[in-house]
């Protein structure tokens, strides 16, 4: 149980694109989902924290028109990168999680963004 | 700003040796959770330690909490190289999720 699927895995894109990424909890209903980036040989760096209906809470430095965060339903959120340029390539996590803080996150398997 | 900071950051052994890495702060957390990540994929929680004192064994693998909740430890008995990886710690306080920067262990055959 608790599993979350990201999508798509992999992406490569012209710079000035915007990518949308999808995260879905397939088996349980997440009040919480969470945005992570990852640069290499680097650890996961939060991004945002979204709870479902509302709007995204975003972490000193990151650009919140520039990484948009939809959380429509308990199931999905999505990212979607504006106008990607290549020092936005990086690998983005994205966790979900039932209830409030000391619950486990479950986290996806990852999208590795790259933008020429 | 809750910070982690994890020890070594590069360890490369021999099968069959032991080894532990560290993880301290100078605050308090809730919880403390170690991960482990391959390249190319989400990180995959190990254990979660809640208690100030705790102990937890995963097979090979112990670890433990501080009294204080400030620090946690991995030690892994008798490296296998099916150990080698990225291995995380992340505490939860009164922020969300927070991670080291990682210890990348490779056990060599």
């Amino acid at each position: 149980g608790a599993v979350v699927s990201q999508h798509p895995s992999r992406v490569i894109c012209k710079s000035g694109t915007s990518v949308k990424i999808e995260c879905r909890s397939l088996d349980f209903q997440a009040t919480t989902m969470f945005w992570y980036r990852q640069f290499p040989k680097q650890s996961l760096m939060l991004m945002a924290t979204s709870n479902e209906g509302s709007k995204a809470t975003y972490e000193q430095g990151v650009e919140k028109d520039k990484f948009l965060i939809n959380h429509a339903s308990l199931t999905l959120s999505t990212l979607t990168v504006t106008s990607a340029h290549p020092e936005d390539s990086s690998f983005y996590i994205c966790s979900a999680r039932v209830g409030g803080r000391g619950q486990p996150q479950h986290f996806g398997d990852g999208t590795r963004l790259s933008i020429l | 700003t809750q910070l982690l900071e994890q020890s070594p950051q590069f360890l490369s052994i021999q099968e069959g040796e032991n080894l532990t890495v560290y993880c301290n702060s100078s605050s308090v957390f809730s919880s403390l959770q170690w991960y482990r990540q391959e390249p190319g994929e989400g990180p995959v929680l190990l254990v979660t330690v809640v208690t100030g004192g705790e102990v937890k064994k995963l097979k090979r693998l112990t670890f433990q909490f501080g009294d204080a909740r400030k620090d946690s430890s991995l030690h892994i008995t008798a490296a296998q190289p099916g150990d080698t990886g990225l291995y995380l710690c992340a505490g939860e306080g009164n922020t969300p999720l927070v991670f080291g920067k990682g210890t990348r262990l490779s056990v060599i055959a």
